[in-house]
């Protein structure tokens, strides 16, 4: 069975502070996809990126950035110039493949992060 | 466009009592349903997906059902809550087709049961 290890349970930063998430994940499959989410109060999860076990380069989108690296089993998120509006929990997950066929996703349980002006 | 509705947002409801949560979904068809459910403090849970009307799979045994009568329509129900269902129960929908796709969440239900 696969696993998604969020090792930092909460986070807190000051604004513009840098900071990193981790996601450690375990998987048999060779084959396999990389989520993460972001979860701000208000409770919908909403989609940042997604990434396939076969590409490896850092993706960058404004002040996100991603780290996947399979030699570690690590698929780390950097928030740059932290702001307000990114106090959220985020969610790391990982997809699988069922013996009916059928794609799984099986998440993190969260880091929360907390940003403070 | 695709979007998921969800609905109620909220509900409170006594122990014993029967539930139906249901989700929709708009601008796609045949897609891949999920519910979640999130305890307050912690990750997500999957409960059940379906691949098609009719088609169920449970991933979690416990009180709760789950039925898919149209194709874009997944509904949770309960015949009797119990004080363990509370929680943040999220919908979620992906392509359908047998590839991997990524899964997009509705606005979720919280649900108290007293």
């Amino acid at each position: 069975a696969q696993k998604v290890t969020q090792a930092q349970t909460e986070i807190s930063v000051v604004e513009k502070e840098d900071v990193t998430l981790d996601c450690v994940y375990e998987t048999r499959d060779t084959t396999y996809y990389l989520f993460w989410y972001k979860q701000p109060p208000s409770g919908e999860l909403v989609f940042l990126i997604r990434r396939n076990s076969f590409d490896e380069q850092n993706e960058i989108s404004g002040r996100y950035s991603w780290n996947f690296q399979k030699s570690t089993s690590s698929f780390n998120f950097t928030i740059t110039a932290s702001q307000v509006v990114d106090s959220a929990v985020y969610f790391c997950a990982l997809s699988e493949w069922d013996s009916g066929g059928y794609q799984k996703v099986t998440f993190g349980t969260g880091t929360k992060l907390q940003v403070i002006p | 466009s695709q979007t998921i509705h969800q609905w109620p947002a909220t509900l409170v409801q006594p122990v014993g009592s029967p539930l139906s949560l249901e989700c929709t979904v708009e601008g796609t068809s045949n897609p891949n349903l999920y519910w979640y459910r999130q305890a307050a403090g912690r990750g997500l849970q999957l409960l059940f997906y379906s691949v098609g009307i009719g088609q169920i799979s449970s991933e979690v045994p416990q009180n709760l059902s789950a039925s898919r009568p149209q194709d874009r329509q997944f509904i949770l129900s309960s015949k009797k809550l119990l004080l363990s269902d509370s929680g943040f129960y999220l919908c979620a929908w992906s392509r359908g087709g047998g590839e991997t796709d990524t899964q997009y969440f509705g606005p979720g239900t919280r649900l108290t049961v007293l």
